[in-house]
């Protein structure tokens, strides 16, 4: 099953921007508009911040937004808070109705 | 609102089975593709599969040899049995509910923790 990777992690200011890029292969991200991102807090469940790409669920703050070109996904996350510190995965359909996860990403604010 | 529970053993002899049960309240399982997630200690998320209400179920390649996936509508709750584990089959196991239009996650349980150990 091919790999989505994600920097291991990132990290910036309260208030500032960051973007989580998950760079994917042509049967994942190439072939399909079908990525979702995760964010789980430890010892949390994960929570759902986008799917096909750039959709975002009812109940999902408007500073999480999602990107897609060619094959890399991007999840930004702007206005950072303290409470978006937590790990972020992105997630693609990988044809033959399977998925695949990224390894995931730890978001520190500093 | 949809709720999600896993249940089952915490503790599993390596070469034995591991079995776990998801029980579905607030919605029906005859709707959306209903799958297990994994994270070993210190890694990620790796999806295992998923099984429809019809019994159509579909896994993870690197997986697939070891694992299966069943339900029962009846009963509102769909099953994970992993063959011949080892100590890389420790991890917190969740089980999760699975658009099965646009690929993703909407709900979660909250996930068990099994020890695959002697």
């Amino acid at each position: 099953q091919s790999a989505l990777t994600q920097p291991a992690s990132v990290s910036g200011s309260p208030g500032q921007s960051i973007t989580i890029s998950c760079t994917g292969t042509q049967s994942t991200l190439g072939n399909y508009n079908l990525v979702s991102w995760y964010q789980h807090h430890p010892g949390a469940v994960p929570r759902v911040l986008i799917y096909e790409g750039s959709r975002r669920p009812s109940g999902v703050s408007s500073r999480f937004s999602g990107s897609t070109s060619g094959l890399t996904a991007s999840l930004t996350i702007s206005g950072l808070q303290a409470e978006d510190e937590a790990d972020y995965y992105c997630c693609s359909y990988a044809g033959s109705s399977t998925l695949v996860f990224g390894g995931g990403t730890k978001l520190t604010v500093l | 609102q949809v709720q999600l529970q896993e249940s089952g053993p915490g503790l599993v002899k390596p070469s034995e089975t591991l079995s776990l049960t998801c029980s579905v309240s607030g919605a029906s399982i005859r709707s959306h593709y209903w799958s297990w997630i994994r994270q070993s200690p210190g890694k990620g998320l790796e999806w295992i599969g998923y099984i429809y209400h019809s019994g159509s179920s579909n896994y993870n390649p690197s997986l697939k040899s070891r694992v299966i996936i069943s339900v029962d509508t009846s009963k509102n709750q769909f099953f994970l049995k992993v063959n011949s584990v080892t100590a890389a089959d420790t991890a917190l196991y969740y089980c999760a509910r699975e658009d099965s239009e646009s690929y993703y996650f909407d709900n979660w349980g909250q996930g068990t923790l099994v020890t695959v150990s002697s």
